[in-house]
């Protein structure tokens, strides 16, 4: 069974601009979770989708923003991107909406110049 | 969600076993222990959880203690390839999660 997989796996963007992540999760995984990890904060959480719908939201601006598709894929979006935005960014994907182990992706290291 | 205390780094001798602790004295009842490593630019991956009876599988041991306040990770007999930063978290139980990392603890394994 393959794995989660993330697109692109290294980015560079300047200020003001915006990007796209995307994450495919584990077949038959309905859970995805997005993280943004940097060497100050650790694995911060961005966010959680089940069947489409936001289920959960951490403490990022409004900029950060995601969705998720039917077949369970999932992008995440930044805009207006500041130099702070740059870090490695991670999906994770479980069975079901309650915590189950997540099995994280290789992660995408978006840098912001 | 309950908040875990770690250390911030550990070393530990190739072959002995490493002991990883875990303080999450606010946990309540029905919420789980996880473990996880992150080796250097990868993911993390999960290693174990636990409820409140100890576990153990292929990679590591989980001991929790009777009142659930603190847990510790063993890797019984540590390789150079355990160096990682391993996350101890307490998911919120029910609906949707809010799962907190942190930082972690990095443990190095001396040769």
């Amino acid at each position: 069974k393959a794995g989660v997989t993330q697109t692109p796996r290294y980015l560079i963007k300047t200020r003001g601009q915006q990007v796209t992540l995307s994450c495919s999760p584990i077949s038959g995984h309905r859970s995805v979770s997005w993280y943004q990890q940097t060497p100050g904060q650790g694995l911060q959480f961005l966010f959680e989708y089940f069947s489409e719908t936001q289920r959960n939201k951490g403490n990022f601006p409004g900029r950060f923003s995601g969705r998720q598709f039917s077949n369970s894929r999932s992008e995440m979006n930044v805009s207006t991107l500041e130099l702070g935005d740059s870090a490695l960014y991670l999906c994770a994907s479980s069975l079901s909406q309650s915590y189950n182990e997540q099995f994280f992706g290789p992660g995408t290291r978006l840098t912001v110049l | 969600d309950a908040k875990t205390t770690q250390p911030t780094s550990m070393d530990c001798a190739e072959g002995r076993a490493a002991n990883l602790p875990c303080n999450h004295s606010t946990i309540s009842g029905n919420e789980y222990v996880y473990w996880y490593r992150q080796i250097h630019s990868q993911g993390p991956q999960y290693i174990i959880h636990g409820l409140k009876n100890n576990e153990t599988n292929e990679m590591a041991s989980l001991i929790i203690t009777e009142d659930r306040k603190s847990s510790t990770l063993i890797l019984p007999h540590a390789t150079l390839r355990d160096t990682a930063v391993y996350y101890c978290i307490v998911p919120p139980s029910g609906g949707y999660q809010k799962v907190t990392f942190g930082i972690g603890t990095k443990l190095q394994v001396i040769p």
